[in-house]
């Protein structure tokens, strides 16, 4: 199976700062089928980014996905107070479906 | 608008089963997957398998296998999944999730608690 490596683990930023996450895979991720997830506490997660770089419906463009193969990146260009959550990555082209272990984003 | 809404919070002692269901809306359930994730306290996502709705047929994570079974009734757009030989460690919120092709997983239902307790 691929296994998904996201870094760093916890990432203490302020409001208004850029926010990188990071999620590294074992092998190719097929056709950039890669996911990025927002969870916060309580919440079912909820897609933000899809086959890697296009951002759901509804999700602001301060997020913004890249990469292939087996690095990707999340980026949020300006963190908003409601931006502080977990993030997870997963990849979703071969069975079975994979998910990082999350990185989560605090206030600094 | 697309919905899922799962059922409610269950207590189970080890060694029973539990079935949970998930209810769509919004959308033509056959049209697209089933997914199932569950996440234990304070750990992250596990995918558990999925269900075509249409076939019926049905893809487990290996450690799955054996012990759940992803079934449907399409004449109410209702997903199930049923495990069995609860062990204290199933304790977790399980999620259904819509799988697309493209996108992942585009909708998520609310989530539904088992516990697994003596």
């Amino acid at each position: 199976e691929i296994v998904l490596t996201q870094s760093p683990g916890t990432l203490s930023l302020s409001p208004g700062e850029r926010a990188t996450l990071s999620c590294r895979a074992s092998q190719g991720v097929s056709s950039s089928y890669l996911a990025w997830y927002q969870q916060k506490p309580g919440q079912a997660p909820r897609l933000l980014i899809y086959g890697a770089s296009s951002r759901a419906t509804g999700i602001p463009d301060r997020f913004s996905g890249s990469g292939s193969g087996t690095d990707f990146t999340l980026t949020i260009s300006r963190l908003e107070p409601e931006d502080f959550a977990v993030y997870y990555c997963q990849q979703y082209g071969t069975s079975p479906i994979t998910f990082g272990q999350g990185t989560r984003l605090e206030i600094k | 608008q697309v919905q899922l809404v799962q059922s409610g919070a269950e207590v189970k002692k080890p060694g029973a089963s539990v079935k949970v269901s998930c209810k769509a809306s919004g959308y033509t359930f056959t049209g697209y997957y089933m997914h199932w994730v569950r996440q234990a306290p304070g750990q992250g996502l596990e995918w558990m398998g999925w269900i075509n709705p249409n076939s019926g047929g049905t893809n487990y994570a290996q450690k799955f296998q054996g012990w759940v079974t992803m079934t449907r009734d399409t004449s109410i757009s209702t997903a199930y999944m049923e495990m069995s030989r609860l062990r204290s460690d199933d304790t977790a919120v399980y999620y259904c999730a819509r799988g697309d092709v493209q996108l992942g997983h585009d909708h998520w239902g609310q989530g539904t608690l088992v516990t697994v307790s003596s």
